[in-house]
């Protein structure tokens, strides 16, 4: 079975703190992705990676970063947390490079930052 | 700016079937439209996905009309458990880029 995992389900931090979500995908798969999911907004992409220390903004990367240093993870990284990073934030992974592959999704980080 | 829209909520009974269209105006001819599902507490999964005419599986169909401006996704005779958020996907292949829809919350009633 298939699995996308995130080091957090729930996640309280101060302003101003730096913040590390984790996400690790067992299907070897090239690309991963970095939602925040907003009510009435959707799914907003951050970051995505198409492979190894490999990298490309999404739509919303203001004030955040991403790593991936090895293919099964991919870090989002929150430099200087502030409130309105208060959201969930979904992972996802994706075999190849073709756009219309299936992408399969972690069970998401809620972070709260007060 | 590429742009996906579908309605806020929608709602339903038990048996009946639900209808979803998804607008997607600047859709390419080699562009596909995903459908994903998320319940609550879950990431979204997929549940279909097509590029023209009309796809269908075990759990949905997909029409997508000549123009492929929009497309609906339907859900034959839904019972309490398909009442979950679904999400429209279109993938650009022109700018490789990603663009969910915001959501249509479906409630089932029994």
């Amino acid at each position: 079975d298939v699995k996308v995992t995130q080091s957090s389900r729930y996640l309280v931090k101060r302003t101003g703190e730096k913040v590390f979500l984790e996400c690790v995908q067992d299907m070897d798969h090239e690309n991963m992705f970095w939602y925040r999911q907003d009510p009435g907004l959707g799914l907003r992409l951050i970051y995505f990676s198409y492979d190894v220390k490999m990298k490309e903004k999404g739509d919303i990367p203001e004030g955040y970063s991403v790593s991936r240093e090895k293919k099964e993870r991919f870090s989002l990284i929150l430099e200087s947390a502030s409130t309105n990073q208060t959201s969930m934030y979904l992972c996802a992974s994706r075999r190849g490079t073709s756009s219309y592959n299936e992408q399969f999704f972690g069970p998401g980080t809620r972070l709260t930052v007060l | 700016l590429a742009k996906t829209t579908q309605p806020i909520s929608m709602d339903s009974y038990e048996g009946q079937e639900v209808n979803i269209t998804c607008s997607h105006n600047n859709i390419a001819t080699n562009d596909y439209i995903t459908w994903y599902q998320q319940f609550p507490s879950q990431g979204p999964r997929f549940i279909i996905q097509g590029y023209k005419t009309k796809v269908t599986n075990e759990v949905a169909s997909l029409f997508i009309p000549a123009d492929r401006k929009s497309s609906t996704l339907s859900l034959p005779r839904v019972s309490l458990s398909d009442t979950a958020v679904y999400y429209c996907l279109v993938a650009y292949t022109s700018d490789y880029k990603l663009s969910f829809g915001a959501g249509t919350t479906v409630t089932v009633r029994a």
